[in-house]
Formats: structure tokens, C-alpha cells, sequence
């Protein structure tokens, strides 16, 4: 079956601007997680939520990230006030349980200009 | 706190040479460690896990809780290695999976 998704693969914004991010993970998938990648920093967890838990804010302290779950198999991302240091690549990762592995997706390349 | 330190961003070997790359963690409960690797092009994805204790591609990783270590080795290290490795660790219950900073290999002919 499909890996985990992400879609857009590119995104460019403007600053000040709200943008959404979506993931799909692998169905059966309990754990989501959204990591934000840049050179030099590594991965940075912005947040990650278990079963049906359709909201879950943590790892980051600004409240501008967000993420919500409509669907067990799918997340967004939201960030709101987009600001240039947002720019990054941002992938979203799902894992069936812990500890097992977690499978990311090809991620999203976001350009605040 | 979990916590995941790889002092070293860039490494750098020869073909044939050992390598090792070096991987700290704090974490007050049983850790679950793993090494994770992301080639030029591709998606991050799992390399080894300390809870299976097998070598893939010819990698090792030993779990040191006295030293709180999970050190990611190889003795004779290839040119297609070249890739960026994170360390990851997770509780047992699986709440969250902190990555380090991640450690860019080059391995050069």
C-alpha cells in the first residue's frame, strides 16, 4: 500500500500569511508526528498525536504551529503568521506503536518570502 | 526530558576506514533507541534499532545506559554511506521520538 503522504511538496508564502500543510499517513497508523527540518538544526519535533486525538500542540513553544487530525489517517499542519525563519522542510512521520519504526513522508519544502 | 546529542555535524572518512558516529541521549525512563538515515533525494527511514541488535548494511549500534550511549559503527565504511544519520530515541510507550541534530557522513574514495 501507499507510504505516508504529504502534500504540497512545494509551498512559497508570504510573511504574515496562514499556510496548511497536509499529511496522510499509512491507515492503522496510531502516532503522527510533524518534524521541521533545517540545515545545520537537524529535526525539531513540532508535534505529534496518538490515536483519535485530533488536536495536539507540543514540542514547540510558539503557539503559531498547530496541527489538527480530522481523519485517524490524516493530519494538517497549520501555521499561522508565517514569519521567513517558518522556511524549512517540514515531514510528517506515522508509526503503528512504539517502539517501532516511524515512516515519513517525502516532505514539504516551505519558502516564507 | 528526552534529550538526543550527536556532537558531530559533519564527518568525514575514507573509503575502507572505520566509522563511527557518536550518539548521547538523556532520558530518566528505559529508552528505546534508534538510528535513522536520510540518503541525498530520499526520505528519511530507519536504519537499526537497539531492540533488534542486528547489523544492516553492515552498521552496529550497542546501547551503553552507563554512558548513555548508542554509538552507530562501521569497521570498512563504503562510498554509497555518504548520507545524513539522525539518532531518535522514544520512550517504550512510544509518546514521542526525539531526533538529534544529525551528523552528515562523507565517505570519500
Amino acid at each position: 500500500g501507499a507510504g505516508v503522504s504529504q502534500s504540497p511538496r512545494y509551498k512559497v508564502a508570504k510573511r504574515g500569511r496562514d499556510v496548511a500543510l497536509r499529511c496522510d499517513s499509512i491507515s492503522g497508523h496510531v502516532t503522527l508526528y510533524w518534524y521541521r527540518q533545517t540545515l545545520g538544526q537537524g529535526s525539531e519535533v513540532l508535534t505529534y498525536s496518538q490515536s483519535d486525538a485530533q488536536r495536539d500542540k507540543s514540542g514547540r513553544p510558539s503557539g503559531r504551529f498547530s496541527a489538527e487530525r480530522p481523519e485517524r489517517s490524516v493530519s494538517t499542519l497549520k501555521i499561522q503568521r508565517t514569519e521567513q525563519g517558518d522556511s524549512a522542510v517540514y515531514l510528517c512521520a506515522s508509526s503503528s506503536g512504539a517502539p517501532l519504526e516511524a515512516f515519513f513522508g517525502q516532505g514539504t519544502r516551505l519558502t516564507v518570502v | 526530558a528526552q534529550r538526543v546529542t550527536q556532537p558531530e555535524k559533519l564527518l568525514s572518512v575514507f573509503k575502507g576506514a572505520p566509522v563511527e558516529l557518536k550518539c548521547n541521549y538523556s532520558y530518566s525512563g528505559s529508552p528505546e533507541l534508534f538510528w535513522y538515515v536520510q540518503y541525498s533525494r530520499q526520505r528519511l527511514q530507519l536504519l537499526l534499532r537497539h531492540i533488534s541488535r542486528e547489523s544492516i548494511k553492515g552498521f552496529t549500534a550497542d546501547l551503553n545506559k552507563g554512558e548513555t550511549s548508542f554509538h552507530l559503527k562501521k569497521p570498512f565504511a563504503q562510498e554509497e554511506d555518504s548520507a545524513m544519520y539522525y539518532c531518535a530515541l522514544s520512550s517504550y510507550s512510544g509518546s514521542r521520538l526525539t531526533f538529534g541534530e544529525g551528523t552528515q557522513l562523507t565517505v570519500n574514495p
